[in-house]
C-alpha cells in the first residue's frame, strides 16, 4: 500500500497569505494524485487532478506541483472560505489518502 | 445536474449487518466504475471499494473490510450498494459514494463527485 504523509498537520495563516502543503509518498506515484478540500459537515471537493490540473471551477489561486514522491498544493492568497481540511489522493497504486492538513485562521 | 445520494446508514450491534444503497443521477451510471469511500469521525479519508461499469468484470476492497464487505450495483435502477457484514466498531464512519471523474472521455480514478454521506454507528 502506498502511505500518504502530509504536512503539516496544522498550517496556522491570515487571510491573504500564502499556503504551502505538503504530500509525500512512500514510492513513486509519478504525478497520479489530485487534492482535495473538506470543509465541516460537508463531502469533499476535488481541486488538482494529475498533481497539477485544476478541476472545474476551481480558482486559479490553487495550484499543485510535483511528482514522483513530493507534492505540493499552493493556495497564493487565502480567502476566507479557503480555511478547511486538505487532502492528497492517489492512483498508482489502488487508492490512498493522506491523513489531512488543516488551514486554520490565525 | 451530478447527483449521488446515499441511504441506509443507522445504528448497528457489532456483528450485525447493514446494505447502503446510492442512487446516481445526471450522469450515465452505467459507464462509470464506482467507489465507496469512508471517514471515521474525526478522522481522515479511506477507500474501501470498487466496482467496476458492469459490476461483473472487478471489484476490490480494502484489506480492512476484505471478506465482510461486498459492492453491487444495478444499472437498471442506477444504484450502487454496499452490503456490509460483521461490523465491528472500527467500521463507525460516514460512508460515500464517488463518481470517478472524466477527462475527456477517459474516467480518472479521482472523485469529482460525492454523495452527502451516510452515516453507519457500529454501537452496542
Amino acid at each position: 500500500e502506498i502511505v500518504l504523509t502530509q504536512s503539516p498537520a496544522t498550517l496556522s495563516l491570515s487571510p491573504g497569505e500564502r499556503a504551502t502543503l505538503s504530500c509525500r509518498a512512500s514510492q513513486s506515484v509519478s504525478t497520479f494524485l489530485a487534492w482535495y478540500q473538506q470543509k465541516p459537515g460537508q463531502a469533499p471537493r476535488l481541486l488538482i487532478y494529475d498533481a497539477s490540473n485544476r478541476a472545474t471551477g476551481i480558482p486559479a489561486r490553487f495550484s499543485g506541483s510535483g511528482s514522483g514522491t513530493d507534492f505540493t498544493l499552493t493556495i497564493s492568497s487565502l480567502e476566507p472560505e479557503d480555511f478547511a481540511v486538505y487532502y492528497c489522493q492517489q492512483r498508482s497504486n489502488w487508492w490512498t489518502f493522506g491523513q489531512g492538513t488543516k488551514v486554520e485562521i490565525k | 445536474q451530478v447527483q449521488l445520494v446515499e441511504s441506509g446508514g443507522g445504528v448497528v450491534q457489532p456483528g450485525r449487518s447493514l446494505r447502503l444503497s446510492c442512487a446516481a443521477s445526471g450522469f450515465t451510471f452505467r459507464s462509470y466504475g464506482m467507489h465507496w469511500v469512508r471517514q471515521a469521525p474525526g478522522r481522515g479519508l479511506e477507500w474501501v471499494a470498487v466496482i467496476s461499469y458492469d459490476g461483473s468484470s472487478n471489484k476490490y476492497y480494502a484489506d480492512s473490510v476484505k471478506g465482510r464487505f461486498t459492492v453491487s450495483r444495478d444499472n437498471s435502477k442506477n444504484t450502487l450498494y454496499l452490503q456490509m457484514n460483521s461490523l465491528r466498531a472500527e467500521d463507525t464512519a460516514v460512508y460515500y459514494c464517488a463518481k470517478p471523474l472524466n477527462v475527456a472521455g477517459i474516467h480518472l480514478d479521482y472523485f469529482d463527485y460525492w454523495g452527502q454521506g451516510t452515516l453507519v454507528t457500529v454501537s452496542s
